[in-house]
């Protein structure tokens, strides 16, 4: 079965820091996404990558990077939290042009 | 528009009811199809994938109309650990992208 481990279940953090998430695949996977949940508004995607040190923005990229060193690994960077990156973030990986998606627990993250 | 619609719900249905979801896309290009089940505060698990023939997994049947632009997902026999929200997802053509609907919420009651 895919595997696909996010660093943290819960995560609490101040205005103003600079927070990581890490996301881990053990398939081998070419494509690894992150994305925000929130109620009424459903998944949105932050950023993708296809490939090592490849990114592509998605709907929401705005207040977030990403970095991709190693085919296993995409890490989301918010690079000054604020209040409003509040949510539960989930992140996915997938072969390319196949599906489907397989997802991580999610880490829900407040912004203080 | 969004590229993927969803009823929102709630659906409540009664145990053993048979019980059906929609979901329109607007690509026409759209190439692969999904439907995935949401617990409440849980991550999104893949319940199948959709078939151009339409393919059927227990007491679940999803089909695919392509020239309708849409995928529905059947339900026999509701158990109340069917509750859920259940996700459509679009795979289009360029295969990188995925995209959800907002999800419909089912409750199963005894």
């Amino acid at each position: 079965d895919v595997k696909v481990t996010q660093s943290s279940r819960y995560l609490v953090k101040r205005t103003g820091e600079k927070v990581f998430l890490e996301c881990v695949q053990d398939m081998d996977h070419e494509n690894m996404f992150w994305y925000r949940q929130d109620p009424g508004l459903g998944l949105r995607l932050i950023y993708f990558s296809y490939d090592v040190k490849m990114k592509e923005k998605g709907d929401i990229p705005e207040g977030y990077s990403v970095s991709r060193e190693k085919k296993e690994r995409f890490s989301l960077i918010l690079e000054s939290a604020s209040t409003n990156q509040t949510s539960m973030y989930l992140c996915a990986s997938s072969l390319p042009r196949l599906g489907p998606q397989h997802f991580g627990d999610g880490t829900r993250l407040s912004i203080l | 528009r969004k590229e993927v619609e969803q009823d929102p719900g709630p659906f409540n249905v009664p145990e053993g009811a048979t019980v059906a979801f929609n979901c329109t896309y607007s690509n026409s290009a759209s190439q692969s199809f999904f439907w995935y089940r949401q617990d409440c505060r849980k991550e999104p698990k893949l319940l199948m994938s959709v078939y151009s023939s339409g393919n059927e997994d227990g007491r679940f049947t999803a089909q695919l109309n392509r020239a309708s632009q849409y995928i529905s997902l059947l339900i026999r026999d509701s158990k109340l650990s069917d509750s859920a929200t259940y996700l459509c997802v679009v795979l289009q053509n360029t295969g990188n992208q995925f995209y959800f609907g907002t999800g419909t919420s089912l409750t199963v009651i005894p």
